[in-house]
């Protein structure tokens, strides 16, 4: 089953504009992460927030957490081309060990 | 970082016949393995979850006896597709966790079942 959902689903923007992915999920989590991967590649992990964590920043990458509305952002500055890639949280349940997965959001930076 | 590949990384194969993919953590014990399968445009599907030594754990709607998994060593899970269907044709993930809370992927299979 799926924990997360993304939004939007696909997002297309120019190169050196922000792209802003939204994450919610359902229970309650012990942290929460952010992959890429890039189209039919395997997954490249982001950025890890844990549950009493607000904000994390890595790079061009911020990360937000807000547990009591259950959601997660992620804000990437000054895209490039190279930002092309499929976005997707994936939660740990606090009873268990496997990330799920969201839907994702697919991005598309065009030069 | 940890490092898990998985063996092959493109497997075609006839409708009927089994294929096997591994799943290696090469530079730390992976207590627990994780099994993902993706469709095309779609997200990571927890398939199952395997501990080392014991049985693996499904989730809801993964049939046991045709994904057979297996997690016999401390850096070794395979995964074995069998009787395998178009249907089954997907890309599947294994991922791997030791001490940390950290899972680390692999790079995936692509199965193409004809």
């Amino acid at each position: 089953s799926q924990q997360g959902e993304e939004d939007p689903q696909a997002l297309s923007i120019q190169e050196g504009e922000n792209a802003t992915m939204n994450c919610s999920y359902k229970t309650s989590i012990n942290n929460l992460q952010w992959y890429r991967q890039n189209s039919g590649r395997g997954l490249v992990h982001l950025i890890l927030i844990r549950s009493n964590e607000r904000e994390k920043h890595s790079g061009r990458l911020r990360v937000t957490l807000d547990t009591s509305k259950k959601s997660s952002s992620l804000l990437i500055t000054a895209s490039r081309a190279a930002d092309t890639a499929s976005y997707f949280c994936a939660t740990v349940y606090q009873a268990g060990t496997a990330l799920i997965f969201g839907k994702g959001t697919t991005l598309s930076v065009s030069s | 970082g940890a490092v898990v590949s998985q063996h092959p990384s493109w497997v075609i194969c006839k409708s009927g016949t089994s294929v096997k993919i591994e799943c290696r953590s090469l530079d730390f014990q992976a207590t627990t393995m994780f099994w993902y399968r993706q469709f095309p445009k779609q997200s990571l599907m927890l398939m199952a979850t395997s501990n080392e030594g014991s049985k693996a754990t499904y989730e809801q709607g993964v049939e046991k006896d045709k994904f057979l998994i297996n997690h016999a060593s401390l850096t070794l899970s395979t995964l074995t597709v069998t009787s395998a269907h178009p249907e089954d044709s997907s890309f599947y993930i294994c991922s791997a966790r030791g001490v940390q809370e950290t899972q680390y992927f692999g790079p995936g299979t692509r199965l193409l079942v004809l």
